[in-house]
């Protein structure tokens, strides 16, 4: 079935640079998102990648697809207090009108 | 320009008691969608609809109805509101560019059934 699983929780330092991941189960996604959510908001699309692609950056951010493995990571740079935020994985599923969010990883910035 | 606008923010029902949430976009967008988020389950797809006119199940409608009044509108009905459906919806929209389809979202309603 469709599935986007990532982990729950990441804690990084400020400065220091945070990874996070997900795995993805459609081989025909066409896009790939990664959304922000702030405590109490709705979601944000943060950067995007298609396809076929491998890898994009924009300033801070750098995603990277492994489209054999179905493999998706964010990277983001001198992580910053303000990144403190959910960061949700989602894939395009069968026709482009649908769209699977994984649950979320919740990232912490330690002083 | 409102984007996704969302009634209400906030509802407590108790369990039995039915209502209606709402969503418009001013986006001339082609494709909504009605999702519920519940902590360490990020947000699962109730209902959405491609165009005006159809809807189609996500992963967990049961419990749940939509209806796409028109091109703006999409709304989602809880006709027997029980304790499980306690969470926050979103409402999101999505345009039909070549390119990215970004979706937009609603501020979402908190709903609490008692």
């Amino acid at each position: 079935g469709e599935d986007v699983e990532q982990s729950l929780f990441l804690s990084v330092r400020e400065g220091d640079s945070s990874v996070i991941n997900c795995t993805y189960t459609d081989s025909s996604s066409t896009y790939l998102y990664w959304y922000k959510q702030e405590p109490g908001a709705g979601l944000q699309l943060l950067t995007y990648i298609f396809s076929n692609m491998d890898m994009k950056q924009d300033q801070r951010l750098t995603v990277l697809l492994n489209k054999k493995d179905k493999h998706l990571s964010l990277r983001i740079a001198d992580t910053q207090t303000g990144d403190s935020a959910i960061y949700f994985c989602a894939e395009t599923v069968g026709s482009a009108s649908k769209i699977i969010f994984g649950s979320g990883t919740r990232l912490s910035i330690r002083p | 320009n409102a984007g996704v606008t969302q009634t209400p923010k906030f509802q407590v029902l108790k369990t039995g008691q039915s209502m209606t949430l709402q969503c418009a976009q001013d986006m001339n967008h082609n494709s909504m969608y009605w999702y519920r988020q519940d902590p360490g389950m990020g947000l699962r797809l109730i209902y959405y609809s491609a165009s005006e006119g159809t809807t189609d199940k996500g992963e967990v409608p049961n419990g749940y109805n939509v209806s796409r009044l028109n091109k703006r509108e999409f709304s989602l009905r809880l006709e027997s509101a029980a304790p499980s459906q306690t969470s926050v919806y979103f409402c999101a929209s999505r345009g039909d560019f070549p390119g990215l389809d970004e979706q937009f979202f609603g501020p979402g309603t908190r709903l609490t059934v008692l």
